[in-house]
């Protein structure tokens, strides 16, 4: 089964800094990764995704994150954030499950800007 | 597109009551999920649909749980009787078949059992 981890639960950084959010996942095949942001009182938006091809992909808002396969990561980067980034984040990978796809988020990341 | 609609935004009810959670996909998905989200357990999978069809339920906690998908417009996620460790935000969300298709995700139920 496949699982995904988010070591870090809250992460502060000063608005202008640079940022990067970790993602671990666990399984047995070629992943397919997502991040996601939820904003506070709202669904999840999708920010990017990676299912093949270069192993940099780009999203929205500025976002960018890197599938390192030998370090089972897909971290998730921005160069310089700002105070509307404040939101929590999710790491998330899918697999098969019996007879369909099932996505797995991790525990997610609770960004904080300060001004 | 209206995006993914969740009914209601909030639901403040008592124990041993019905509670009734619906969903409008986006027209032209064909998946459906829900979602119940917690500070304990954070994002937990409860059901899948694809095509009207529960494909995995087996994220759904106890036979007080039931969800439902009548036509490909409308779902129900309905819990009874409800009891206080049901409260939680729940999320409906919608995709087109296939991997690597997002999730659309509704801006969820708050619901409160007291």
């Amino acid at each position: 089964a496949q699982s995904v981890t988010q070591p870090d639960i809250h992460i502060t950084v000063s608005e202008g800094a640079s940022l990067e959010l970790r993602c671990n996942y666990s399984y047995g095949a070629t992943p397919y990764l997502f991040w996601y942001v939820q904003s506070p009182g709202q669904g999840l938006q999708l920010l990017l995704k990676y299912f093949s091809g270069d192993t940099l992909v780009q999203g929205i808002k500025g976002f960018e994150a890197e599938f390192k396969r030998s370090q089972s990561s897909f971290n998730l980067r921005k160069p310089s954030v700002h105070w509307s980034d404040a939101a929590e984040y999710f790491c998330a990978v899918e697999g098969l499950t019996g007879g369909g796809n099932k996505l797995t988020f991790g525990t997610g990341t609770q960004l904080k800007v300060e001004l | 597109d209206a995006g993914v609609i969740q009914s209601p935004r909030h639901e403040v009810t008592e124990m041993g009551q019905e509670v009734t959670l619906r969903c409008k996909p986006i027209s032209g998905h064909n998946s459906l999920f829900w979602y119940r989200q917690t500070m304990m357990r954070g994002l937990e999978l409860l059901i899948y649909f694809n095509n009207n069809v529960p494909i995995d339920d087996s994220g759904m906690p106890e036979d007080r749980f039931s969800a439902k998908m009548p036509n490909a417009s409308f779902s129900t996620l309905k819990i009874q009787p409800s009891e206080p460790r049901d409260s939680a935000v729940y999320f409906c969300a919608s995709s087109s078949s296939g991997f690597n298709s997002p999730l659309h995700f509704g801006n969820g139920t708050r619901l409160t059992v007291t």
